[in-house]
């Protein structure tokens, strides 16, 4: 079975905090996809970060970075000094051998000023 | 590059009633994706095209719902005798397998209330 499961559920931070998100995936398969996405009030899902199963490398992207860890299924997204434009639902998203993403349930993330 | 584009952004109909949804796609994305997502979830796989081949359907997808994507261009969905369960966000995605690019561009949704 294929599953994501994002445990937070809502994080609150004042800004300049840094915050974790965290995502735990399950999959049989050896080759996998794991995805970030963004969903701000508005409503549209934004592409934060693709990484493949091979590639266990942590990735520093301005104030976001990820951790994949195949050892405990786990891929992290940290917000490095967060900002009031951070406060959105984050989505986890796995892709197994099919082309359908299958989501977390999200985690709503608000920053206060 | 203009991204992905759904109307109508925001549908109110009545229980019965059909209701047609539109997906234009990036460019030349030969994939195109349909999600649903209801309030506190993520969203969930409905169905997907190659081109113009509908290659997977979930259980999701009810014998109400039909999906098409004539000349591999855009996409409707047509949800037939609506019920208030249909009440959902309907998500439109694209994307392009080429050199390894397995993203999915979302477009901003259709939201349905069926009162």
């Amino acid at each position: 079975a294929q599953k994501v499961t994002q445990a937070q559920t809502e994080i609150s931070v004042v800004e300049k905090e840094d915050v974790t998100l965290d995502c735990v995936y399950e999959t049989r398969d050896t080759t996998y996809y794991l995805f970030w996405y963004k969903q701000p009030p508005s409503g549209e899902l934004v592409f934060l970060i693709r990484r493949n199963s091979f590639d266990e490398q942590n990735e520093i992207s301005g104030r976001y970075s990820w951790n994949f860890q195949k050892s405990t299924s786990s891929f992290n997204f940290t917000i490095t000094a967060s900002q009031v434009v951070d406060s959105a639902v984050y989505f986890c998203a796995l892709n197994s051998n099919t082309d359908k993403l299958i989501f977390g349930t999200g985690t709503r993330l608000q920053v206060f000023p | 590059d203009t991204g992905v584009s759904q109307n109508p952004r925001h549908k109110i109909t009545k229980r019965g009633q059909n209701v047609t949804f539109r997906c234009d796609p990036i460019s030349e994305h030969n994939r195109l994706y349909w999600y649903r997502q209801t309030l506190g979830q993520g969203p969930e796989f409905l169905t997907y095209f190659q081109n113009e081949a509908q290659l997977e359907k979930s259980r999701l997808l009810s014998d109400r719902f039909s999906a098409e994507r004539p000349k591999g261009s855009f996409s409707t969905l047509e949800i037939q005798r609506t019920e208030q369960g249909d009440s959902a966000m309907y998500l439109c995605a694209s994307s392009s397998r080429t050199g390894g690019d397995y993203e999915q561009y979302f477009g901003p949704g259709t939201r349905l209330t069926v009162t």
